[in-house]
């Protein structure tokens, strides 16, 4: 089966700079690529996502990229604010039934 | 909020409780799933229904029971649950079976006493 791994646990930014996720996957049949960002006492809630015959996504200040060849998607968030602060998994699907999810990044930015 | 409802949002329950969680969307979506999440560890993908047809069931110990009524609700029947148990549980639905972004709920936070 499919084997996700993300990095890094833990991360730290100060506000303003920039914040990078990294996962890889191991099945190469993997062609959707979800990030949520789950809030304390919240469930998961997606930012974006990518497809893999997509390179790159953005919206404002998030952008996914993505290496089909590599086996591996990373998240970027710039400009970061305090609001940011969050725990933000991976994942990766190819039947849509089923999502493989990273450990998660428990990022925290300082004002 | 994501449309996807779950109740309770806490329970604590003793090993010889039984008790159900319950889940409900308001998308329109015809699958739906419940995961286990524990700390340190990936998201669990315990049971997937697709038109209320159970499609995937990820060696969930049978003390865990799910039920699909109808395509808007999904429930958990819990039943002689040990410590480890202790969890959150979350509920998800998607549109289709091809890739789709999947919604959660918030989660019922359990304690198992």
């Amino acid at each position: 089966g499919e084997n996700v791994e993300q990095h890094p646990s833990t991360l730290s930014v100060q506000e303003g700079d920039s914040a990078v996720i990294k996962c890889t996957y191991s099945d190469s049949a993997s062609n959707y690529f979800p990030w949520y960002k789950q809030e304390l006492g919240k469930g998961p809630q997606l930012i974006i996502d990518i497809r893999s015959n997509v390179g790159e996504k953005k919206d404002q200040r998030i952008a996914v990229t993505l290496n089909k060849t590599a086996k591996h998607f990373s998240l970027h968030i710039t400009e970061t604010q305090p609001e940011d602060s969050a725990v933000y998994f991976c994942a990766a699907s190819s039947t849509g039934n089923q999502f493989y999810f990273g450990t998660g990044t428990s990022l925290t930015v300082i004002p | 909020e994501t449309g996807v409802t779950q109740t309770p949002r806490h329970l604590v329950m003793g090993m010889t409780n039984k008790k159900s969680l319950k889940c409900e969307q308001h998308l329109g979506h015809n699958a739906m799933y419940w995961y286990k999440q524990s700390a340190k560890k990936p998201l669990e993908l315990m049971f997937v229904y697709n038109f209320k047809e159970q499609t995937e069931n990820n060696s969930v110990p049978s003390r865990f029971s799910p039920e699909c009524p109808n395509s808007s609700h999904l429930f958990l029947h819990l039943h002689t649950l040990q410590p480890e148990d202790s969890a959150l549980y979350l509920c998800a639905s998607t549109a289709g079976a091809d890739p789709e972004t999947q919604y959660f709920g918030p989660g019922t936070r359990l304690l198992v006493l």
